[in-house]
């Protein structure tokens, strides 16, 4: 089956701790976003790629890095820098056609720092 | 500085109704428009799309209308269903469309 797949569902991290969440897609999609929801509230861009070996930063980009060496993955490390990483992460890839454009999400990671 | 805005953070619909959820946004260089829907703790799932070529796209129980001068968009499901019960994200695609604006979303409860 095609789709996006996120590990682990759930995460607990001690405080001062780097964590990766993983995120992997089948869908041979270049583009690939990180999101995260906090309780109440939308989707804010952390990171975003384009294509392979290069990504932007997003509007909440601080505290967190990503790297994109394969089409298909894209994990992001929350680092110790994050003032307040306990959330809600999502990773999604995107298609584009003439007439189309579409993000596909995966299942989320749930982020908690204790 | 909210680029699409939802202003309605919540909304209850009696199942069998119709369910309309708004949006607006503040670019009018935006030219596609897209709304997905989330449950508590899964990732979002796309429902239906417009683009700014069109002033209605329809989908089953699903219609998104576009007012281009008034900048708003709204979601249309009729008949509502107690499973359309969810978190109705509005979405933007940028103006260099290398990403895509999202609202803060409606929580729409429809009500058996």
């Amino acid at each position: 089956d095609g789709g996006i797949t996120q590990s682990p569902k759930y995460l607990f991290r001690k405080e001062g701790q780097n964590v990766t969440l993983s995120c992997e897609q089948n869908l041979n999609h270049d583009a690939m976003y990180w999101y995260r929801q906090d309780p109440g509230q939308g989707l804010r861009l952390i990171y975003y790629s384009q294509i392979v070996n290069d990504f932007q930063k997003g509007d909440i980009a601080e505290g967190y890095s990503v790297s994109r060496e394969k089409k298909e993955s894209f994990p992001l490390t929350v680092t110790s820098a994050q003032k307040n990483p306990t959330a809600f992460y999502l990773c999604a890839s995107r298609t584009r056609g003439a007439y189309t454009d579409t993000q596909y999400f995966g299942p989320g990671t749930r982020l908690t720092v204790l | 500085d909210q680029q699409v805005k939802q202003n309605s953070p919540s909304l209850s619909v009696q199942e069998g109704r119709i369910s309309i959820l708004n949006c607006d946004y503040t670019n009018s260089m935006f030219d596609y428009f897209l709304w997905y829907k989330k449950y508590p703790a899964e990732g979002p799932t796309f429902l239906i799309s417009i683009s700014s070529i069109k002033d209605k796209n329809e989908d089953g129980r699903f219609t998104v209308f576009l007012n281009k001068s008034a900048k708003h968009l709204s979601l249309h499901i009729v008949p509502s269903q107690p499973g359309d019960s969810a978190v109705y994200f509005c979405a933007a695609r940028g103006t260099s469309y290398d990403k895509v604006i999202f609202g803060p979303g409606t929580s729409l409860s429809v009500i058996p």
